[in-house]
């Protein structure tokens, strides 16, 4: 069973400080990895992706990749409210047909 | 573009009842998916297409069944409804479905089952 593993928080963090988020996942073959961030009731949207291992910025955003670890991480710098959400970690199979999501971690920034 | 538009947004259904989820997409997508998300939880993938007329199971496929007969198009058909089915529908869809591609979500359809 492949999985894809997340703390479900709450992780609560302070305006203007660094959330950090996490994720690890079972299958060795994987090899694109996936931050999506949904508000209540609505949708998921993409925020970041990432292939190689290392960091990968984009904004106030950071992801980075350990595949040897098996390790997914989603940093966000100078957290606003309007980042409080559950973020989803998402994962390709082997077979590149379908993402592999986690439970989300529900994170809460306060002003 | 209008990206993938899902009708309808609520519907109460009663144990027994059969309906069908409307999914459409406009990018000229060819992989279309099929996810339920329970209450604090992730999504699960029910089915997908690669393609129209090609389907395949998901983690979940129990109790649905989809067709896809034109690339826009992608309808998720629930028989005989049953409680367990009461969750958040999402529809999503990629261009080539590979590795490094994007899934683009619809709105979602909010289900009861009583």
């Amino acid at each position: 069973q492949k999985e894809v593993e997340q703390n479900s928080g709450p992780l609560s963090v302070p305006e203007g400080a660094i959330a950090s988020l996490n994720c690890t996942y079972s299958d060795r073959g994987s090899q694109s990895f996936f931050w999506y961030r949904q508000y209540s009731g609505k949708s998921p949207e993409l925020i970041m992706s990432i292939y190689s291992n290392g960091d990968k910025e984009d904004g106030r955003f950071t992801a980075q990749l350990n595949k040897a670890s098996q390790y997914v991480s989603l940093l966000i710098r100078d957290s606003q409210p309007s980042d409080s959400a559950t973020y989803l970690c998402a994962v390709n199979d082997q077979a590149g047909t379908a993402l592999i999501f986690g439970k989300g971690t529900t994170l809460s920034v306060s002003s | 573009n209008a990206g993938v538009t899902q009708t309808p947004k609520f519907r109460i259904l009663k144990i027994g009842q059969s309906m069908t989820l409307q999914c459409t997409q406009d990018m000229n997508h060819n992989y279309m998916y099929w996810y339920r998300q329970d209450p604090g939880m992730g999504l699960k993938l029910i089915y997908y297409s690669v393609g129209a007329g090609i389907t395949d199971k998901g983690e979940v496929p129990n109790g649905y069944n989809v067709s896809r007969s034109t690339t826009e198009d992608f309808p998720l058909r629930l028989e005989l409804a049953a409680p367990s089915q009461t969750s958040v529908y999402f529809c999503a869809s990629s261009y080539v479905g590979g590795i490094g591609d994007t899934q683009y979500f619809g709105p979602g359809t909010r289900l009861t089952v009583l």
